[in-house]
């Protein structure tokens, strides 16, 4: 069975600051990893995700993330915060192999940006 | 290319009515999934399809219930509406029999409420 753990239900930053939103994972199989932005009233939108070809993925509005096997973890981040990040950001494992669809989330991670 | 179409947008039920929650998608994807969001729970799964005619379980299926008669369309159906019931409901799809990494495509979600 594969989990998510997102460290911070709520994150607040000042606008141009560093965003740091933190996901751990736990797979018994490698994992397929995702990241996905939710603004409000609307449904989730893919920032990026990790296939192994590279530990360090590069996302969508300047977001990027770090594959780090040896402590399960794949942070998200970005130098500069924008008002416009101001979202919720999920956390999400799949398992390999061709059967394995099922995308398994983490609770979520709201972040708000300070002016 | 409309994606993923979810209706309607919101819906509010009284307690023991039934409602069919309509999901169409134009990629021909072979996997179709429903979701509920609650507040702090992340996203949880429903139930799931790997083509026409095959669903299953996922983690909180009780009270709901599918079927996949063609590759385009997944209606969610709830039989007798429970308060618990009150959520934000997705449906989302991918393709199948690319080892897992292809992302789950998300609707804008139904907005449910039952009193």
């Amino acid at each position: 069975a594969q989990s998510v753990t997102q460290l911070g239900s709520h994150v607040s930053v000042s606008e141009g600051a560093l965003v740091l939103l933190r996901c751990n994972y736990s797979s018994s199989v490698p994992p397929y990893l995702f990241w996905y932005v939710q603004y409000p009233n609307q449904g989730l939108q893919l920032l990026l995700k990790y296939t192994s070809a590279a530990t360090l993925v590069k996302g969508i509005n300047g977001f990027e993330a770090e594959f780090k096997k040896s402590e399960t973890s794949f942070h998200l981040t970005k130098p500069s915060a924008h008002m416009s990040d101001a979202a919720e950001y999920f956390c999400a494992v799949k398992g390999s192999g061709a059967g394995s669809y099922q995308l398994t989330f983490g609770k979520g991670t709201k972040l708000s940006v300070i002016p | 290319n409309a994606g993923v179409t979810q209706t309607p947008k919101f819906q509010v039920l009284k307690t023991g009515q039934s409602m069919t929650l309509q999901c169409a998608q134009d990629m021909n994807h072979e996997y179709m999934s429903w979701y509920r969001q609650d507040p702090g729970m992340g996203l949880r799964l429903i139930h799931y399809s790997v083509g026409a005619g095959i669903t299953d379980q996922g983690e909180v299926p009780n009270g709901y219930n599918v079927s996949r008669s063609t590759t385009e369309d997944f209606p969610l159906r709830l039989l007798s509406a429970a308060p618990s019931q009150t959520s934000v409901y997705f449906c989302a799809s991918t393709r199948s029999g690319t080892g897992g990494n292809s992302p789950l495509h998300f609707g804008n979600g139904t907005r449910l409420t039952v009193t």
